[in-house]
C-alpha cells in the first residue's frame, strides 16, 4: 500500500500559537488528500479534503480560517491549526487514495 | 444518511480463541468497505477492503471479512487471536458518492479488543 508520512507525531504548543502538520505521500502523487480528526476514545471525523493546486473543501462545522490547508505539491499537504486553543487538542491524521493513513499527530495545546 | 455501526464497544477474548467484530452500514449505493486497526497513539493500518467480487475478503495478519448485502454487514473475523491483536478496530464505508477509494470515509466508533492470556 501507499506510504504516508506525517510529521510531527506529537506536538505541544501554547494557547494562541499556530502549529503546522505535514502529510507526505512518499511513493505516489496524490492529487487529493484527506484530513481527519479523532477525539479521545472517539471515531475519526473527516475535516477537509485537500486538493492539489486548489482550495481545500471543508466539512460542515469545520472552521476554514482556523484549520488552514495547503496542498502545494502532489506529495505534500499541510494542515495549520491557527491560534490554537486547548479544545483543539486532538489526534489529527491524513490519508491518501487507498485509502492509506499517516501515523497521525497528537496535538496538545496548553 | 450514511452511517457505520459497530455495536460492540469493547470485546475481550482469550488468546487462541476465534474473533468476530461486527459492522453494519447504511449506504445508498454499492459500498466500499474497509477495516482498519489502530494501536494506541498510532495511525490506522488497513486490514482489508471490499469493493466488489468475492464477498469473502482476505486481509493481512490472518483477518478476513464477509460482505453480506442482505444484512448490510461486513463483519471481521480471525480464527485464532494473538496477544498482539489487542488494539482498536474501525470499520469504515466509502463509495462512489464519497470519492470511491480516494479516501473520504465514514467511520464507525470502533471496537476495542482486549486479549486475555
Amino acid at each position: 500500500g501507499a506510504v504516508v508520512s506525517q510529521h510531527p507525531s506529537r506536538v505541544i504548543c501554547k494557547s494562541g500559537t499556530s502549529v503546522k502538520i505535514e502529510c507526505r505521500s512518499l511513493d505516489f502523487q496524490a492529487t487529493t488528500m484527506f484530513w481527519y480528526r479523532q477525539f479521545p476514545k472517539q471515531s475519526l471525523m473527516l475535516m477537509a479534503t485537500s486538493n492539489e493546486g486548489s482550495k481545500a473543501t471543508y466539512e460542515q462545522g469545520v472552521e476554514k480560517d482556523k484549520f488552514l490547508i495547503n496542498h502545494a505539491s502532489l506529495t505534500l499537504s499541510t494542515l495549520t491549526v491557527t491560534s490554537a486553543h486547548p479544545e483543539d487538542s486532538s489526534f489529527y491524521i491524513c490519508s491518501v487514495r487507498g485509502p492509506f493513513f499517516g501515523q497521525g499527530t497528537r496535538l496538545t495545546v496548553v | 444518511a450514511q452511517s457505520v455501526t459497530q455495536p460492540d464497544i469493547h470485546i475481550t477474548v482469550s488468546e487462541g480463541a476465534s474473533l468476530e467484530l461486527r459492522c453494519n452500514y447504511s449506504y445508498g449505493a454499492t459500498p466500499y468497505l474497509f477495516w482498519y486497526v489502530q494501536s494506541p497513539g498510532q495511525g490506522l493500518q488497513l486490514l482489508l477492503k471490499y469493493f466488489s467480487g468475492d464477498t469473502l475478503v482476505q486481509g493481512i495478519k490472518g483477518f478476513e471479512a464477509e460482505f453480506k448485502r442482505s444484512q448490510s454487514s461486513f463483519n471481521l473475523r480471525k480464527p485464532s487471536v494473538h496477544w498482539s491483536d489487542a488494539a482498536e478496530y474501525f470499520c469504515a464505508v466509502g463509495g462512489v458518492n464519497y470519492g470511491g477509494s480516494q479516501g473520504n470515509l465514514i467511520f464507525g466508533k470502533g471496537t476495542k479488543l482486549s486479549v486475555k492470556p
